[in-house]
């Protein structure tokens, strides 16, 4: 099951609203979760479920989507925030990553 | 607070077997599916395989032919073998926890990963 990320990279400015898009090969319900990744760090779970935020991650990042369209929003971009996010869908194995979209400060 | 850590050689010779190790710390193993997941360096995330406490595995056909995870529950470490490794095998791999977060459906994310060990395949 193929996951597409878009775009791949993404220049924004701080407090600038973003949205990266996962769209899947196959309908994958809501089985779909969101990593954030900084460098030279593990992936970190923001999302689960499509839209349920992980415990500790803040309001500010908000998911949505069903069957084969997914985004994932930040509604306030912070410093903190510059790093390559992924999506993954949790619908059938082996589990699959989409390729990534790197956020980058303007 | 669970934490894993990765541990093993660094450098592994081409058609050798990688083995590596996670040790689990706050909380049991014997709970949970434990996971492998790859990537190389500057490109993507690769699932490799799960473990069960119990044994019951499930790998990635893409390495399905080379890979063995086990589990050791009384050390509370699980283990990745993959053998006849090239250059294209070298990665950062992390181990991970598959989370169960219930809620009508089941859901199970990669909740709690290490830091990651690279892993270079070279003569």
């Amino acid at each position: 099951n193929q996951l597409t990320q878009s775009p791949s990279s993404l220049s924004a400015s701080l407090g600038d609203r973003v949205t990266i898009t996962c769209r899947a090969s196959q309908d994958i319900i809501s089985y779909l979760a969101w990593y954030q990744q900084k460098p030279g760090k593990a992936p970190k779970l923001l999302i689960y479920a499509a839209s349920t935020l992980q415990s500790g991650v803040p309001s500010r990042f908000s998911g949505s989507g069903s069957g084969t369209d997914f985004t994932l929003t930040i509604s306030s971009l912070q410093p903190e925030d510059f790093a390559t996010y992924y999506c993954q869908q949790l619908n059938s194995y082996p589990p699959t990553f989409g390729q990534g979209t790197k956020l980058e400060i303007k | 607070q669970v934490q894993l850590q990765e541990s093993g050689p660094g450098l592994v010779k081409p058609s050798d077997t990688l083995s590596l190790t996670c040790t689990v710390s706050g909380g049991s193993i014997s709970s949970y599916y434990w996971s492998w997941i790859r990537q190389p360096p500057g490109e993507g995330l690769e699932y490799i395989g799960y473990i069960y406490y119990t044994g019951d595995t499930n790998y990635n056909p893409s390495l399905e032919s080379r890979v063995t995870i086990s589990v050791d529950t009384s050390k509370n470490q699980f283990s990745l073998k993959l053998s006849s490794v090239t250059a294209a095998d070298t990665a950062i791999y992390y181990c991970a926890r598959l989370g169960l977060y219930c809620s009508g459906d089941c859901y199970y994310p990669f909740d709690y990963w290490g830091p990651g060990t690279l892993v270079t395949v070279s003569s």
